[in-house]
């Protein structure tokens, strides 16, 4: 299958600080990418849908303040979280779809904010 | 909106033991993915069903979609340490996934030696 790439797998940082991850499709042309969240014991929620060159779109509930995602390019978006705080510590994972098909996943970002 | 729920929510087996996961849909399934989890890690993909009554099958995991695509199940034969993990079910909208997918709540199994 096709390989998506997400890095960092673990990052750390501080309190009011913010974190950029990126998700990369490496051998094929993602037109969406999506972002979700793990919360423990509500398995993967999607927070955010984008497009190559548009806007994002958010799920219900989520800040998009907060968490800013940008999909400049048809191989890579990044999900910034902004100012984060010990509540955003969770485990966010990307996937990348070439238009009608299969969605493919990457490793995942698990997030600490101390 | 779709909502995945999945049983057992967690499931300990002795290691060489078959067993089953379920995986119940509110509204018609049009694409039924599972995935295998380990924690804190990515997501590998297991298989994907679409057609009513389709069942496929790779080494030692077979998943079935019922005739009405409302319910899913995963069968793991002679069980390993190796089949421990958490496997999610995730539903399409009918966009083959270009609108996301919709994740049930997952089944934690852990398999004993």
């Amino acid at each position: 299958g096709a390989v998506v790439s997400q890095h960092p797998s673990r990052v750390i940082c501080k309190s009011g600080t913010s974190v950029k991850i990126e998700c990369r499709s490496l051998d094929f042309q993602a037109t969406t990418m999506f972002w979700y969240r793990q919360f423990p014991k509500k398995s993967l929620m999607l927070m955010a849908t984008s497009n190559e060159g548009s806007k994002a779109t958010y799920e219900q509930g989520v800040e998009k303040d907060k968490f800013l995602i940008n999909h400049a390019s048809l191989t890579l978006s990044t999900l910034t979280v902004t100012s984060a705080h010990p509540e955003d510590s969770s485990f966010y994972i990307c996937s990348a779809s070439a238009g009608f098909t299969e969605a493919f996943f990457g490793q995942g970002t698990r997030l600490t904010v101390v | 909106s779709q909502e995945l729920e999945q049983s057992p929510q967690s499931l300990i087996v002795q290691e060489g033991k078959n067993l089953t996961i379920n995986c119940t849909s509110s509204k018609t399934l049009y694409g039924l993915y599972w995935y295998k989890q380990k924690y804190g890690e990515g997501l590998i993909f297991l298989m994907m069903l679409q057609k009513g009554g389709e069942e496929k099958s790779h080494e030692k995991i077979t998943a079935k979609l019922d005739e009405k695509k409302q319910q899913s199940s995963l069968h793991i034969t002679a069980s390993q340490p190796s089949h421990a993990g958490i496997y999610l079910c995730g539903a399409d909208g009918g966009g083959g996934g270009a609108d996301g997918l919709t994740f049930g709540k997952g089944t934690h199994l852990i398999i004993q030696p």
